[in-house]
């Protein structure tokens, strides 16, 4: 049958803090990789992304790092806003068993922010 | 461009009826897919098309059937609808192939099923 999904992580952060979102990725190949996020009643939308030659990239408020070591990628918010509040989530490219390109993408997190 | 565009945007169908939701991009990418999302979940994948006339099967595809006659269109047909496929449907595409690496997927706006 269908494999059975797991809820949402959740994470509640004061307006104004700092927000760190993590993810752990599974295929030590995967060369790029990219955070996305989606409000309510949206689709996801790309925030942004990383190659595996580089250990942090910076964007507007946000930054994310990677770790290769240890197969993990974390999303910072810098001063957040109440519209960050949103489903985060993350995707790592590799290939298929048939040889393609694929993007796999990961649980995601729920981020609430606290007035 | 109009990106990624999805038809419906809601549906209810009862046990058993059949749809097809429909799902066209507008920037030539040659990779397209459809994911489902449940309540509070996070995007599983149910088919998706490495280009026109090639299609493969995601993690969830039963229940389910794709076909791929243009770059522009890929269609996710339900033949038998069941409460279990009631969901948000999200389409996507992005883009890979001479010398470009596939990068970011386009999301559509998804269209919202309840089948009852």
């Amino acid at each position: 049958g269908e494999s059975v999904g797991l809820h949402l992580p959740t994470l509640s952060v004061q307006e104004g803090d700092n927000s760190i979102i993590n993810c752990a990725y599974s295929n030590s190949a995967s060369d790029y990789f990219i955070w996305y996020k989606q409000e309510s009643g949206k689709g996801p939308q790309f925030i942004i992304d990383i190659r595996s030659n580089m250990d942090k990239r910076q964007g507007q408020r946000v930054t994310v790092l990677l770790n290769k070591t240890v197969k993990h990628l974390s999303l910072q918010i810098a001063a957040t806003q109440p519209g960050d509040s949103a489903v985060y989530f993350c995707a790592e490219r590799g290939v298929s068993n048939f040889g393609n390109e694929k993007l796999t993408f990961g649980t995601g997190t729920r981020l609430t922010i606290i007035p | 461009n109009a990106g990624v565009t999805q038809t419906p945007k809601f549906r209810i169908l009862k046990i058993g009826q059949s749809m097809t939701l429909q799902c066209t991009q507008d920037m030539n990418h040659n990779y397209m897919y459809w994911y489902r999302q449940d309540p509070g979940m996070g995007l599983k994948l149910i088919y998706y098309s490495v280009g026109a006339g090639i299609t493969d099967k995601g993690e969830v595809p039963n229940g389910y059937n794709v076909s791929r006659s243009t770059t522009e269109d890929f269609p996710l047909r339900l033949e038998l609808a069941a409460p279990s496929q009631t969901s948000v449907y999200f389409c996507a595409s992005s883009y890979s192939g001479r010398g470009i690496k596939l990068s970011e997927q386009y999301f559509g706006p998804g269209t919202r099923l309840t089948v009852t």
